[in-house]
């Protein structure tokens, strides 16, 4: 059974507004989640790297006041894209890694449409 | 150059012929390699690990070659099942970066 639980799996908004996506860690405490983007034919990109209680690490050019990460527990990730626009359609996916050295497990994806 | 390369396909091939794929990658001191199954419009799932002795697992057949950098897949016997996007991952100190993908579609 799935591992990692990501939610929802699609989603279209309108231009201006946010969305926030889960990613919930479901048999283990995750030190570690990563957050991915994968627009159409490219590979995934990683955006952020979150540990648990501190500040998200953002990779270039991605901007952490437009992606707002929270991991707040062991078990739960939030990515929030605020004021959406068309151009940040993709699929947003997460990966969950119990701690250094062990397997990460993605979660199910979710596809943002911005309309 | 890119950090990861791979060659996006798509590779059409007949039902239970062997076909295989390729990636290089750019940072000498990487050290682990993973392949990735991804299906249109879902997760990447592992595949397998790959070692520098190779790795097999049934039909697939995992190779990393360190002096030239390149990690190899080979798929004997494809099966329709088998059509997806496969993903080669390259892992470093704290860094992971995958492949743009190859696709593979295997016909009737």
């Amino acid at each position: 059974g799935a591992v990692v639980s990501q939610h929802p799996s699609w989603v279209i908004c309108k231009s201006g507004t946010s969305v926030k996506i889960e990613c919930r860690s479901l048999d283990f405490q995750a030190t570690t989640m990563f957050w991915y983007r994968q627009f159409p034919k490219q590979s995934l990109m990683l955006m952020a790297t979150s540990n648990e209680g501190s500040k998200a690490t953002y990779e270039q050019g991605v901007e952490k006041d437009k992606f707002l990460i929270n991991h707040a527990s062991l078990t739960l990730s939030t990515l929030t894209v605020t004021s959406a626009h068309p151009e940040d359609s993709s699929f947003y996916i997460c990966r969950v890694r119990q701690g250094p050295n062990t397997e990460a497990f993605f979660g199910q994806g979710t596809r943002l449409t911005v309309v | 150059r890119k950090e990861v390369e791979q060659d996006p396909g798509p590779f059409n091939v007949p039902e239970g012929a062997t076909v295989a794929f390729n990636c290089t990658y750019s940072n000498s001191a990487s050290q682990s390699f993973f392949w990735y199954r991804q299906d249109c419009r879902k997760e990447p799932k592992l595949l397998m690990s790959v070692y520098s002795s190779g790795n097999e697992d049934g039909r697939f057949t995992a190779q990393l070659n360190r002096a030239s950098q390149y990690i190899s897949l080979l798929i004997r016997d494809s099966k329709l099942s088998d059509s997806a996007t496969y993903l080669c991952v390259v892992e470093g100190y704290q860094k992971v970066t995958f492949g743009i993908g190859t696709k593979l579609q295997v016909i009737p």
